[in-house]
């Protein structure tokens, strides 16, 4: 159980253009998802914190603008990234959460976008 | 103490060894502590965890032990394997209105060598 899902695992577009992530609780309801992003031979660096029914919460330097998310229901939050360049091209984490603790945490396998 | 950086700390075995990947922490409110695997390509796989409460804890083939005086966090692989090989991250979580919320370590590759 705790099946975390993302579509696309990967995506290249072009620069300019935007880009939407799914992230899925397969088997559970997620009440807050995270979103991360990794740059290569780096660590993750949380972006930011998404509750269902409620806005974003963003972690400092993060461009809410540029990084829309939206948890529109327990089991799927989205990561739109707007009018996107180069510099965004990482690989984007999402994870659930099944309960109020941090011991509940799955991640989903990533998504990585390349911007030309 | 770590920092982000470009260039991963790296740990070298044979298989067999038995392996101990460090990790330091800077939040002295941080009160649970896991430890990631993390493969090419991949998200990370949750491995084990510990509360600020204990000062070790054992699962399968790992053992993660918690220095609280010096911040200090630590994986042990017992008799490692190649498929062992990968980047493991440790991640902090500090509790009261950030509960969920992970920082995570710089990372160490682990390579193993059949």
């Amino acid at each position: 159980g705790a099946v975390v899902s993302q579509h696309p695992s990967w995506v290249i577009c072009k620069s300019g253009t935007s880009v939407k992530i799914e992230c899925r609780s397969l088997d559970f309801q997620a009440t807050t998802m995270f979103w991360y992003r990794q740059f290569p031979k780096q660590s993750l660096m949380l972006m930011a914190t998404s509750n269902e029914g409620s806005k974003a919460t963003y972690e400092q330097g993060v461009e809410k603008d540029k990084f829309l998310i939206n948890h529109a229901s327990l089991t799927l939050s989205t990561l739109t990234v707007t009018s996107a360049h180069p510099e965004d091209s990482s690989f984007y984490i999402c994870s659930a959460k099944t309960g109020r603790g941090p011991d509940t945490q799955y991640f989903g396998p990533g998504t990585r976008l390349t911007v030309l | 103490g770590e920092s982000v950086g470009l260039h991963l700390p790296t740990l070298s075995v044979q298989e067999g060894d038995n392996s101990i990947i460090n990790c330091a922490y800077s939040n002295s409110a941080s009160d649970y502590f896991i430890w990631y695997k993390q493969e090419s390509g991949k998200g990370p796989q949750f491995i084990i965890d510990i509360r600020s409460n204990m000062d070790k804890r054992q699962g399968q083939r790992v053992t993660v032990l918690l220095n609280k005086t010096v911040k200090h966090l630590s994986l042990q692989i017992a008799a490692t394997q190649p498929g062992d090989s990968a980047v493991y991250f440790c991640a902090e979580n500090a509790g009261g209105t950030s509960y969920g919320k992970l920082t995570f370590g710089q990372g160490t590759i682990l390579t193993v060598h059949p």
